[in-house]
C-alpha cells in the first residue's frame, strides 16, 4: 500500500522567505508527527496531531514555525522568514493506533536548504 | 519522564563481524521499545519492536534485540555484518509515560562496515 509522502523532495529557499512543506499520511492513520534532523544530529521532535485532539507543538523550536492538519489528513508545516539554522531535513510519520503500540511510518523527508 | 541513550555515536566493524549497538532507556511504567534504520537520503524504517510480549525480538535483516529490564537496557545485535548494514540506527522508546503516541529518539549510532 502508499507509504507516507512528502513534498517537495528538495527544498531551497533564500533567507527571510517562507516555506511550505507537506505531508500526506498512510490512509486511516490517526496520528502525524513533524520532526527535524539535521546535520550528523538526531531527531528533533516538532509537533505531532492525534485525531481531533489539540496538537502537541511543544517541540516547535519558534513562532515562526507552524503546522495544520486539514480534514484529519494532510499536513503543512510553515517557516516564516527562514533562517539559515533552519536548513536541515524535515520528516513526517503517521501511526495507527490500532496497529501496534505507536509504530511509526516515516516518509523520505523534504531536504531545506536556506541560502 | 522516558529517555532513550545510545551509547556511542559511531561504530565501525569489519565485514563479517558481529555488530552490537547500544541503547538503554529510562521508565517509569513498561515501555514499548523500537529500533529504527536510516539509508542515506531516506526516511526511517522500523527494524524491530518489543511489546512486552517476548524479550528477544527478532527483526528484518537478521537483526535482533533483547529487554533487559534489570539493565533498562535494548541492544541491538546482528552475528554477521554485511555491507549492506551500513546505516544510521536509532533506538526509540514510547508509551503513555510519553503522552501515548509521542516517541523519544536516542541520537543515533552510525554504523560504518569495512570489507
Amino acid at each position: 500500500g502508499a507509504g507516507v509522502s512528502q513534498s517537495p523532495s528538495n527544498k531551497v529557499t533564500e533567507k527571510g522567505k517562507d516555506v511550505e512543506l507537506r505531508c500526506d499520511p498512510i490512509s486511516g492513520h490517526t496520528a502525524l508527527y513533524w520532526y527535524r534532523q539535521s546535520l550528523g544530529q538526531g531527531l528533533e521532535f516538532l509537533i505531532y496531531f492525534q485525531g481531533n485532539s489539540a496538537p502537541d507543538k511543544s517541540g516547535l523550536p519558534s513562532d515562526r514555525f507552524s503546522a495544520e492538519r486539514t480534514g484529519g489528513s494532510v499536513s503543512t508545516l510553515t517557516i516564516q522568514r527562514t533562517q539559515q539554522e533552519d536548513s536541515a531535513v524535515y520528516l513526517c510519520a503517521s501511526s495507527n493506533r490500532d496497529r501496534g503500540p505507536y509504530e511509526q511510518y516515516f516518509g523520505p523527508g523534504t531536504r531545506l536548504t536556506v541560502t | 519522564a522516558q529517555s532513550v541513550t545510545q551509547l556511542g555515536s559511531h561504530v565501525s566493524v569489519s565485514e563479517g563481524a558481529l555488530v552490537l549497538l547500544r541503547c538503554n532507556y529510562s521508565s517509569s511504567v513498561p515501555p514499548y521499545l523500537f529500533w529504527y534504520v536510516q539509508y542515506p537520503n531516506q526516511g526511517l524504517q522500523l527494524l524491530l519492536k518489543y511489546t512486552s510480549a517476548a524479550t528477544l525480538v527478532k527483526g528484518i535483516n537478521g537483526f535482533e534485540a533483547e529487554f533487559k529490564k534489570s539493565e533498562t537496557s535494548f541492544h541491538l545485535t546482528k552475528p554477521s555484518a554485511h555491507m549492506s548494514d551500513a546505516a544510521e540506527y536509532f533506538c526509540a522508546v514510547s508509551g503513555e509515560e510519553t503522552g501515548g503516541f509521542k516517541t523519544i529518539f536516542g541520537a543515533g549510532t552510525r554504523l560504518f562496515v569495512k570489507a
